[in-house]
């Protein structure tokens, strides 16, 4: 159980262009997902949460312009990177909380390059 | 002080060996603790849960000390898919969020 799931595993994009990122959780519901990035050799950093039917919560530094966030259902949360560009070159992962847990489970992981 | 501090690595160590990992947090109101692994480009995945009073899994250990806010994770006969790195990760109080250390190395040598 507590399967999460991501889409794409891995893209390359143009800089300027967008991408989106897809997260479910495949056998249980999300009531909170959570966005984060790693850069190499660096611990993942939170930058977005978010609940099921209302807005994400940015942390501090995350533009939340650049980075939509939307949760639309109690399985499904998508990241869309705007206008990307190579700095935001990274491992994108999301993970989810089920309702009533403490643990997070998370996704495999989308690792984008913007060239 | 850092919110969640591990001990730098990389750990290299024998086959069978035991290894110990240490960390420690600094909100002492923090109520949920956990182990994580992460394999080189892979996401993290959580290897235990740690409780105050200690717990078990096989040849993994994870003791918790409230009152010096310090977590540890043994490992025993260490095997060479034990190689991944550790993170040691904290549940805040009235937050929802994690905050993970940085991660300590293991390499497990034949």
């Amino acid at each position: 159980g507590a399967v999460v799931s991501q889409h794409p595993s891995r893209v390359i994009c143009k800089s300027g262009t967008s991408v989106k990122i897809e997260c479910r959780s495949l056998d249980f519901q999300a009531t909170t997902m959570f966005w984060y990035r790693q850069f190499p050799k660096q611990s993942l950093m939170l930058m977005a949460t978010s609940n099921e039917g209302s807005k994400a919560t940015y942390e501090q530094g995350v533009e939340k312009d650049k980075f939509l966030i939307n949760h639309a259902s109690l399985t499904l949360s998508t990241l869309t990177v705007t206008s990307a560009h190579p700095e935001d070159s990274s491992f994108y992962i999301c993970s989810a909380r089920a309702l009533g847990g403490d643990e997070q489970y998370f996704g495999p992981g989308t690792r984008l390059t913007v060239t | 002080r850092k919110e969640v501090e591990q001990d730098p690595g990389p750990f290299n160590v024998p086959e069978g060996a035991t290894v110990a990992f240490n960390c420690t947090y600094s909100n002492s109101a923090s109520q949920s603790f956990f182990w994580y692994r992460q394999d080189c480009r892979k996401e993290p995945k959580l290897l235990m849960s740690v409780y105050s009073s200690g717990n078990e899994d096989g040849r993994f250990t994870a003791q918790l000390n409230r009152a010096s806010q310090y977590i540890s994770l043994l490992i025993r006969d260490s095997k060479l898919s034990d190689s991944a790195t550790y993170l040691c990760v904290v549940n805040p109080p009235m937050l929802y969020q994690l905050t993970f250390g940085k991660g300590t190395k293991l390499s497990v040598i034949p």
